[in-house]
């Protein structure tokens, strides 16, 4: 079974700082990864996902990822934060050749953004 | 229309009640979800539907009871929760269950069983 690991559970940002947020997954076999977001009060929204091809993918609200398969990780990037990206990011997989597919989340990051 | 609507938006219950959660989408997805989430922690998965018929059961308890009455709706009944059930109920939908299709996320329940 496939597992999701994020290094940090809170980093705390000022505006205009540079984001990175780590995770590695554990599986040895194919894998689709993808960062959800969470925005205080709001629904998981998909920001990006890899399934195949260039490894650095672009996603939604200026974040892009890149996966790195030799490390197995799948790192979360914005050049520049703003305060509305304050939110939880998970970071999941899921195996499109196991038996079947579901999505295992990582525990999640925090991200607190100060004007 | 991208959306996935849940109600109720909270919902507060004793151990003795019976009580449903209802999921609806309208993107024509054949498959849906429905995730517990606990304060401070992932989702985790319960039950996924494909194609209205149950093809994932993570060794939920009976007290939790899923229904698929049409490739719309998905319900999940609820019946003698114990305090340690409260959490955020996530229902997800995917236009299949395959690992290639993204999931669209409702905004969830929020149950407190007393």
């Amino acid at each position: 079974a496939q597992s999701v690991s994020q290094h940090n559970h809170h980093v705390i940002l000022s505006e205009a700082a540079s984001l990175e947020l780590g995770c590695n997954y554990s599986y040895g076999g194919t894998v689709n990864l993808f960062w959800y977001v969470q925005y205080p009060g709001q629904h998981l929204q998909l920001l990006l996902k890899y399934f195949s091809g260039d490894p650095l993918v672009k996603g939604i609200k200026g974040f892009e990822a890149e996966f790195i398969k030799s490390k197995f990780s799948f790192n979360l990037r914005k050049p520049s934060v703003q305060w509305s990206d304050t939110a939880e990011y998970f970071c999941a997989v899921n195996a499109p050749n196991s038996g079947y597919s579901t999505l295992t989340f990582g525990k999640g990051t925090m991200l607190l953004v100060s004007p | 229309d991208t959306e996935v609507t849940q109600t109720p938006k909270h919902l507060v219950m004793g151990m003795t009640n019976k009580k449903s959660l209802k999921c609806e989408q309208h993107m024509g997805h054949r498959a849906m979800y429905w995730y517990k989430q606990k304060a401070k922690k992932p989702p985790e998965l319960m039950f996924v539907y494909s194609y209205e018929k149950l093809s994932i059961n993570e060794s939920v308890p009976s007290r939790f009871s899923p229904e698929c009455p049409n490739s719309s709706l998905l319900n999940l009944h609820l019946h003698a929760l114990q305090p340690e059930d409260s959490a955020l109920y996530l229902c997800a939908s995917s236009q299949g269950q395959g690992a290639f299709y993204e999931q669209y996320f409702g905004p969830g329940t929020r149950l407190t069983v007393t």
